[in-house]
């Protein structure tokens, strides 16, 4: 059963940076993912896939403030230079055959 | 600029139905798979279905399969999600999203999202 799982929430300072978490369920830890930002009151947008050996894809427009990495199970996305946009809700995305899954969403507090 | 264009908000009665649809622009539809995604007010974002129009290939969620139809009509590059026997926890925004087709199937473009209302 396919299920990717985030913490709900997460805080960092303004220009700090901050590393949220997605894990993958047993024996789909060689899956990639897909990250998603949601800021207030504004529909999601797509910010990178992270595959399992680290690397990752970015599109368009997403700054290089914003990278993916891996390790095992977990796909990571790290923000720097935290600025107060970045305040938003962040998803993780995976699929399977036939099947697309989100984890619950991190929700992400720049103090 | 590649987009996709939802209809607009909707304000349904019990039991009755909704059809929302989505329109590409500035990119070549049947290279592409779609998929619809809800988010309930102050929820997470959850999988409805998905389609591949280019060989009409569909799958649905399994909570939604009875009662969710996903269609496209490749001559207008428009992908439509109608669900019928809504009830108020129907209530969400409803996205609509263009998938890659290949090794990786991550959601790449996001509709604007429609209001869906379910009240009497």
């Amino acid at each position: 059963h396919l299920v990717v799982t985030q913490s709900p929430s997460a805080s960092a300072s303004l220009g700090a940076s901050v590393k949220l978490t997605c894990t993958l369920s047993s024996g789909h830890i060689d899956y990639a993912i897909a990250w998603h930002q949601q800021q207030p009151e504004k529909g999601p947008r797509y910010l990178m896939k992270v595959y399992n050996d680290g690397s990752h894809r970015k599109g368009d427009g997403i700054p290089d403030r914003f990278s993916g990495s891996s390790s095992g199970a977990e796909r990571y996305l790290t923000i720097s230079s935290l600025q107060s946009e970045d305040e938003a809700d962040y998803y993780c995305q995976t699929w399977g055959t036939d099947v697309q899954v989100f984890g619950g969403g991190t929700k992400l507090t720049v103090l | 600029q590649e987009q996709l264009m939802q209809s607009g908000a909707e304000v349904k009665t019990p039991g009755s139905s909704v059809k929302v649809s989505c329109k590409a622009s500035g990119g070549t539809f049947r290279y592409y798979a779609f998929s619809w995604v809800r988010q309930a007010p102050g929820q997470g974002l959850e999988w409805m279905g998905g389609i591949i129009p280019v060989v009409d290939t569909i799958n649905y969620a399994q909570k939604f399969q009875d009662r969710v139809t996903i269609s496209a009509d490749v001559s207008t590059s428009t992908t439509y999600m109608e669900l019928s026997s809504l009830r108020s926890e129907d209530t969400a925004v409803y996205y609509c999203a263009r998938v890659l087709v290949g090794p990786t199937r991550e959601f790449d473009i996001w509709g604007q999202g429609t209001l869906v209302t379910v009240s009497s």
